[in-house]
Formats: structure tokens, sequence, C-alpha cells
């Protein structure tokens, strides 16, 4: 039973390095979000793509935040030049129909990136 | 701009009674409404959704939430809570345009549930 899969579970990087997060969504699933979830804190919207398309990047914090999915199906986040501040889980949610629809996001359990 | 707040940071109770987790929001149309549930280290489970309709809202595992629109909240109730029960709970609106649909969610900053034996 394929939930949405996120890679790696943990990841720690030293400050400076980039770093690239992998989500593999529901198979089938149109749209695509990444939020960033700080220590004590409720997600974060970051960015979402329907199919291949970016529709809305407007919660990256800087243009150091990057996210891609070629194909419409797996997504990659990345990371260049981290910085502590980066420190988070990166959770990747799927959802069946497009965006703006009534079909609910299913989440995975996240990438916690550690910046030292 | 959209918003979500979640007065209680943490919250006590014991095995068997009930609870009240409260949720207010912060938008101009109707809203879509969410309850999430996270387990440590783990990703978002959806508890229920309100789009529109009956406004009081039957999820998984017992809970239920109710939308009061002249209050703006949307609290999450059980009645008789179980040890299993003890994680963090997020309150979402979607951020959508137009229609009331959902696009992003907006997630409240969590509340978190201790059950006693």
């Amino acid at each position: 039973g394929a939930g949405v899969s996120q890679s790696p579970r943990y990841k720690v990087a030293k400050r400076g390095q980039d770093v690239a997060l992998r989500c593999d969504p529901i198979s089938g699933h149109v749209s695509l979000f990444w939020y960033q979830q700080a220590l004590g804190q409720g997600p974060e919207f970051l960015t979402y793509f329907q199919n291949e398309a970016q529709l809305d990047k407007s919660g990256l914090p800087s243009d150091r935040f990057f996210a891609e999915r070629p194909e419409g199906s797996v997504s990659t986040l990345k990371i260049q030049r981290t910085q502590q501040e980066d420190s988070a889980v990166y959770l990747c949610a799927s959802s069946l129909g497009p965006v703006y629809s009534n079909q609910p996001q299913h989440f995975g359990d996240g990438t916690r990136l550690s910046i030292l | 701009a959209q918003s979500v707040t979640q007065p209680d940071i943490h919250i006590t109770v014991s095995e068997g009674a009930s609870l009240e987790l409260r949720c207010n929001y912060s938008y101009g149309a109707t809203p879509y409404l969410f309850w999430y549930v996270q387990s440590p280290g783990q990703g978002l489970q959806l508890l229920l959704k309100y789009f529109s309709g009956d406004t009081l809202v039957q999820g998984i595992k017992g809970f239920e939430a109710e939308f009061k629109r002249s209050q703006s909240s949307f609290n999450l109730r059980k009645p008789s809570v179980h040890w299993s029960d003890a994680a963090e709970y997020f309150c979402a609106v979607g951020a959508g345009i137009g229609g009331g649909s959902q696009g992003n969610l907006i997630f409240g900053k969590g509340t978190k549930l201790s059950v006693k034996p």
C-alpha cells in the first residue's frame, strides 16, 4: 500500500552544503505540495505542482530553495548553500485531483534536515 | 490573509475523559477546514474535513468537529479519550482562491495532547 514516500528520512549537512530531498507521491496523484515544519510549529507552505507545472512557489523562503517535478511524478526539493535556519522537517503531500479541488492531501513522514 | 489560531499549546486529559481542542480561523469566504494528527516522527494524518453542508463533521478514530461561522471556530471533540490519542493536533484552512477551493493548507501552530492513565 504505497503512501507518499520521502527520502532520506534524516539528513545532516554542514552549513554551506547543498542538499536534495526526494518525494515519491502516491501513484496517479496530480498535485504535489511541499511544506516546511520548524520545531514546535505547524507546517508552512513552500510550493506546489500540478503535474509537472509549478503553479505556486510563493512560500519558498529564498532563492536558495528550488523544487522540480520534471515528469509529473517524483519531486525534488533542493536547498543550496544551506544555513542553520534551514533546519526543519520538510513534508511532502500529494493529492489525487488538481490543486484547487476537494481531494484531501496525503502526507509523507517527512525528511528531518539538520544543518550543523 | 488567512490564518489559523490554536490557543492551547499543550493539553493534558485523563484517559476516558472528554476532549475539546480549539481552533479559530480568519478567512473572508466560506473556508475549507481540516484537522490533522501527527505522532512523533510521523507525517500528518487527516482526521476530518469541512467543505460545506452539515456543520457537524464526523471523522476517523471517533473524532468530530463543529463549524461555527459566527465564532469563526472549528473545534475538535472526542467524547472519551484513549491513551493512543496522545499526539499533536493541527487545525488547517485551505488557502484556495475564489469559490472556496482548497489550494495549499495554512496550519495553526498545533496543540500537543497528553493523556494521563
